[in-house]
């Protein structure tokens, strides 16, 4: 098993640039998250999909979508990138109702907006 | 709202005892705990569960306490290996199964 992949691993965008970072994941989980890490600011949640078919906000989603493909995939698209979109973005699954459960990362992938 | 971690950094000595703490203003369901390497995604450490239940790694050990809402993780007689940034996160069931992290704690071990 792969676990959750991600790509691509770096990216470099100009300012206004779009772009889509993909997810997948090979476990069966229910559960897909985004999160963005900044230094100091810890791992802070941009969106969520608690299950196929539905997605919610969490702390940070300005200036983002997503969009649930399937079960296996959850994807994150910058719009127009802006410099304070510059990050490492990680994303995760877990599995069933999730509270009994822990949530696996992708390796993440690094952006950075100029 | 992201749960607040104490000390937000910690040197330690090969040997050496830490104690890594977790507060949340919301009633807390569960506590999630995560141990980071530079460079690398976080990995799962341990869960603790309202009521008492425990899930994780052997070599590590945490405490819940639902009336103050915190938890601590306690690192005993410290290896250089546990070098890392350690998170803690909360399960807020009123959403529904999302987990909010806090900022983390910087933990390193010197020989």
């Amino acid at each position: 098993n792969a676990g959750v992949t991600q790509t691509p691993k770096f990216q470099v965008l100009k300012t206004g640039q779009s772009m889509t970072l993909q997810c997948a994941q090979d476990m069966n989980h229910n559960s897909m998250y985004w999160y963005r890490q900044d230094p100091g600011m810890g791992l802070r949640l941009i969106y969520y999909s608690a299950s196929e078919g539905t997605t919610d906000k969490g702390e940070v989603p300005n200036g983002y979508n997503v969009s649930r493909l399937n079960k296996r995939e959850f994807s994150l698209r910058l719009e127009s990138a802006a410099p304070s979109q510059t990050s490492v973005y990680f994303c995760a699954s877990r599995d069933g109702t999730g509270i009994y459960n822990e949530q696996f990362f992708g390796p993440g992938t690094r952006l950075t907006v100029l | 709202q992201q749960p607040v971690q104490s000390p937000q950094a910690v040197i330690l000595r090969e040997g050496e005892d830490a104690v890594i703490n977790c507060s949340s203003s919301k009633a807390l369901y569960s506590v999630h705990w995560y141990r980071q390497k530079h460079g690398e995604a976080p990995v799962f450490l341990m869960i603790l569960l309202k009521g008492g239940e425990q899930k994780g790694h052997e070599k590590i050990s945490a405490s819940f306490n639902e009336k103050k809402q915190q938890s601590s993780l306690y690192l005993t007689a410290s290896q250089l290996s546990y070098s890392g940034t350690y998170f803690c996160g909360t399960d807020d069931m009123e959403y529904g199964n999302k987990l909010v992290f806090g900022a983390g704690t910087i933990l390193r071990v010197k020989s």
